[in-house]
């Protein structure tokens, strides 16, 4: 069964900073892996897309990146601001079924 | 803009009563999500459904059933609510296609007393 693991489980940084944060994933034969932001009392909101041929997705000041092999994917986030404070979580799809699996997310609170 | 609509963002509700949850969605996606999501155990998946009249179970489908009479409506029905079951309800979409991009409605915060 996929395990998706998101470390650390809390981040505080300085507004301006670059970070990154990390998923990792035990079974690698993944369909692709999403990046989500949710806002306190919101749903979620799809940040990033990648699809298992893909190495890496660019948004804006956001990048995804994705290792199969290793079972891991990072989302980095440059320039970060204080509008970027909420949690972040990944999700890996595994089947045609679209059945995905979450991590518990990553807590980011950018400080001005 | 894709769009996921749940219709009720806050309710209350007593122990015992009937409770109806409504996504729908105008994407024209074959597959929808019931998910909850908790404190400290992140998302679980209630039910699922991949075509009008289908569903099947996810992980946590006891106490909850679900109806998709058209494609574009998935009902998460609470046939005699419980307190154990406050908690937000997310509703999700997807299409049947290879990209498998999982969008979300703004979530249901069901307070049961």
């Amino acid at each position: 069964k996929q395990e998706v693991t998101q470390i650390p489980a809390a981040l505080s940084v300085p507004e301006g900073e670059n970070l990154v944060l990390n998923c990792s994933f035990t079974d690698s034969a993944i369909y692709n892996l999403q990046w989500f932001r949710q806002d306190p009392g919101k749903g979620l909101t799809s940040l990033l897309l990648i699809q298992s041929s893909q190495r890496e997705q660019t948004s804006g000041r956001l990048n995804a990146s994705l290792d199969k092999s290793s079972g891991r994917s990072t989302l980095y986030i440059a320039a970060s601001q204080p509008g970027d404070s909420a949690t972040y979580l990944c999700a890996a799809c595994c089947n045609a079924g679209n059945m995905l699996t979450f991590g518990g997310g990553t807590r980011l609170m950018v400080k001005p | 803009d894709v769009k996921v609509t749940q219709s009720s963002r806050y309710l209350v509700k007593r122990t015992g009563e009937k409770v109806f949850l409504e996504c729908v969605q105008d994407m024209d996606h074959e597959n929808m999500f019931w998910y909850r999501q908790d404190p400290g155990l992140g998302l679980r998946l209630i039910y699922f459904s991949y075509d009008v009249k289908m569903k099947e179970k996810g992980d946590i489908p006891e106490g909850y059933s679900v109806s998709r009479e058209k494609k574009e409506r998935f009902s998460l029905i609470l046939e005699s609510a419980s307190t154990n079951q406050t908690s937000m309800y997310l509703c999700a979409s997807t299409s049947g296609d290879d990209t498998g991009e999982l969008f979300f409605g703004e979530g249901s915060r069901l307070t049961v007393l």
